[in-house]
């Protein structure tokens, strides 16, 4: 089946500084990959969607200056938290779009913990 | 206002019994109707997954069905198994070009020996 990594699985860094997250899939390409972050027992909540050689279109309310999308390759998208700060202390989970016969599937990732001190 | 909600909020159950979870929706048009299973601290896994022409659709011990009439979809659980502990999301998947999924908040399980 297809298969989605992210690394790292989890990273604790200090206020202000940024943090990189890769998300992958490992047996498949995919022109297109989602970036959620879930925070603790609620649902997860869409960012922002990423398209392999073009910007990254995010949802309303998401600071695309802060949390920088980079799709550069089929198999590699990046989310890049900036002077990140404890409110963004969160589980962030990629996905990554599969068209099948007669809808889209979305494989997702085992997610990242950021945790900001 | 969520436009997938779902109840319980949380169930514990025993090992070995049933339950049912409720999923009430209403975006609309929408391309498919999803049950994901999410354990603590890891990403969803899709367990079934069904159009709106469907009615019900199994993986193993797990049943979904869909009324697209009146909005609702339940996931049944049989025979309960302690792995069977997990946070279950019902997902709606818009008719958008991307595929953009709307989630429910969850109903945490926790079966309990």
């Amino acid at each position: 089946g297809a298969v989605v990594s992210q690394h790292p699985s989890w990273v604790i860094c200090k206020s202000g500084t940024s943090v990189k997250i890769e998300c992958r899939s490992l047996d498949f390409q995919a022109t297109t990959m989602f970036w959620y972050r879930q925070f603790p027992k609620q649902s997860l909540m869409l960012m922002a969607t990423s398209n392999e050689g073009s910007k990254a279109t995010y949802e309303q309310g998401v600071e695309k200056d802060k949390f920088l999308i980079n799709h550069a390759s089929l198999t590699l998208s990046t989310l890049t938290v900036t002077s990140a700060h404890p409110e963004d202390s969160s589980f962030y989970i990629c996905s990554a779009r599969v068209t099948l016969s007669s809808y889209n599937e979305q494989f997702f990732g085992p997610g990242t913990r950021l945790t900001v001190l | 206002k969520n436009q997938v909600e779902q109840s319980p909020q949380s169930l514990i159950i025993l090992e070995g019994k049933n339950c049912t979870l409720q999923c009430n929706y209403t975006v609309s048009p929408f391309s498919n109707l999803r049950w994901y299973k999410q354990d603590t601290g890891r990403g969803p896994v899709s367990l079934t997954i069904m159009t709106f022409s469907e009615n019900t659709k199994s993986n193993g011990r797990y049943t979904a069905t869909l009324d697209a009439d009146t909005k609702q979809s339940s996931l049944h659980i049989t025979a309960s198994q302690l792995s069977d502990s997990a946070s279950y999301i019902c997902v709606v998947s818009l008719t958008d070009s991307w595929g953009k999924l709307q989630f429910g908040a969850g109903t945490q399980v926790v079966v309990t020996p």
